[in-house]
Order: C-alpha cells, then structure tokens, then sequence
C-alpha cells in the first residue's frame, strides 16, 4: 500500500523552462511534507518542506504547493538549470505513536534538464 | 558542519553472512534513523532513535536486523544473516528533533551474492 506516489519516474525539461514534479498521498494524517533530491552515489539532500497549514512554500528557484482536498502536493523549478538534474523524492511525515513521526518516501522523479 | 558520516560505502558478503554498517551524526542531533533504499524505490525506514531510545523499529525484521544506538550519538545496524533481498542501499540520516527535516549520509551499498 503506497501511501507516496510519484506517478511519473522520469521528466525531461530544457534549460531556463519550468519543471513541475507531482505528487500524491493517500494518508489524511500526513501533516509535513518534504522535498529531497539525490544524485548518484549520494544520500538524499534535503530542499524544502512545507507544513499542513499553509498552501505555498517559496525558497529561490523552488517553490512547494500543497493542495490538502487533492492530498496532493508539486515541486516547481524556475528556471531549471541543467545542475538541477538528479532523482526528486516527495517525503511525508505523520505521527506514528510513541512520540515518532514517520517518513514516507514515493518511489521518486528523474529530472533531466536539456541544455 | 560535518554531514552524517557513513562506513563503509560498500560492501559485499554472501548470503547468510553477517555485516554490520555505521553511523555518525550531525553533531547535536538527537534524531537518528536507518533507511533501506532498494533500486528503484523510495527510501522505508527500518528504525528511529530519539537521543539512546528507540521510537520506532516497526518495519525492522527483527530475526535477522538489529540496531544499537549507544551514548546516544554513534549507531550501528548490524544484519545476521544476510539474504539475497537484503541487497539495497543502507541509508542513516539525523534531525535536530522529531519532525524536523532529516539530513543524510551517503549510504552504505549493500550487495548480497
């Protein structure tokens, strides 16, 4: 049961466009949301998070959208530069009991951005 | 500020081996879990460590995976014995606290022959 999905697992965007990755969830409770990208042979490095309460998170180039009725949430890249290239992971945290939060990660989007 | 340090960065054993992985945290993070990535998923959480304690270990196979998170700093995730589907890459991240963002190391490759 795939709570994170990341329907697309690959999306090719040239240099200087926009890049727009999606991502669904199924689990009402999931109230923090994350963005983590990786390159090959590294750990996932965290880029931005937003919380349940607001709708729009903003940092440079990326900004976050949550849409909580859709239970779906986007990562848009502008512009995107070809060092943007890497696996995107949508991450969602929910209290687990026991004073946990559990992550839950989708399978991830390959972004390649065409110079 | 020093990453998560991870050791070693790969490793090979066969089936029914055992292997152990460790792991060094930010400094001052009292969070700490232990990822299982396999190709072409998302990283699963196998444990979480709050400061010495574990909080959850729920999705960790407990007849073969342990963890150990001593002083509350350094841990190690240990596999005894080692199976086929273990092949994966071993991921240890830390967190300021529970529910902030998790920073990662770079992983431990675990290939199973």
């Amino acid at each position: 049961d795939q709570q994170v999905k990341q329907n697309s697992p690959s999306l090719s965007v040239q240099e200087g466009r926009i890049s727009i990755l999606n991502c669904d969830y199924t689990n009402s409770m999931f109230d923090y949301f994350l963005w983590y990208k990786k390159y090959p042979a590294e750990g996932p490095t965290f880029l931005i998070s937003i919380s349940s309460i607001k709708d729009k998170n903003e940092d440079g180039r990326f900004t976050v959208f949550l849409n909580k009725s859709a239970k779906h949430l986007s990562l848009h890249i502008v512009p995107s530069q070809p060092g943007d290239s890497a696996v995107y992971f949508c991450a969602a945290s929910a209290y687990s009991g026991a004073g946990s939060y559990q992550l839950t990660f989708g399978k991830g989007t390959k972004l390649s951005v065409i110079p | 500020e020093a990453g998560v340090a991870q050791s070693p960065r790969y490793k090979i054993i066969e089936k029914r081996q055992s292997v152990a992985f460790w792991c060094n945290p930010i400094s001052g993070h009292a969070t700490l879990y232990w990822y299982q990535q396999i190709l072409g998923q998302g990283p699963k959480l196998l444990i979480q460590f709050q400061n010495n304690g574990v909080v959850d270990d729920s999705q960790l196979p407990k007849d073969r995976f342990s963890a150990e998170r001593l002083k509350g700093v350094d841990s190690t995730l240990k596999i005894q014995p080692a199976k086929l589907e273990d092949s994966a890459v071993y991921l240890c991240a830390s967190s300021f606290s529970l529910n902030t963002e998790a920073f990662f190391g770079q992983g431990t490759r675990l290939t199973v022959v």
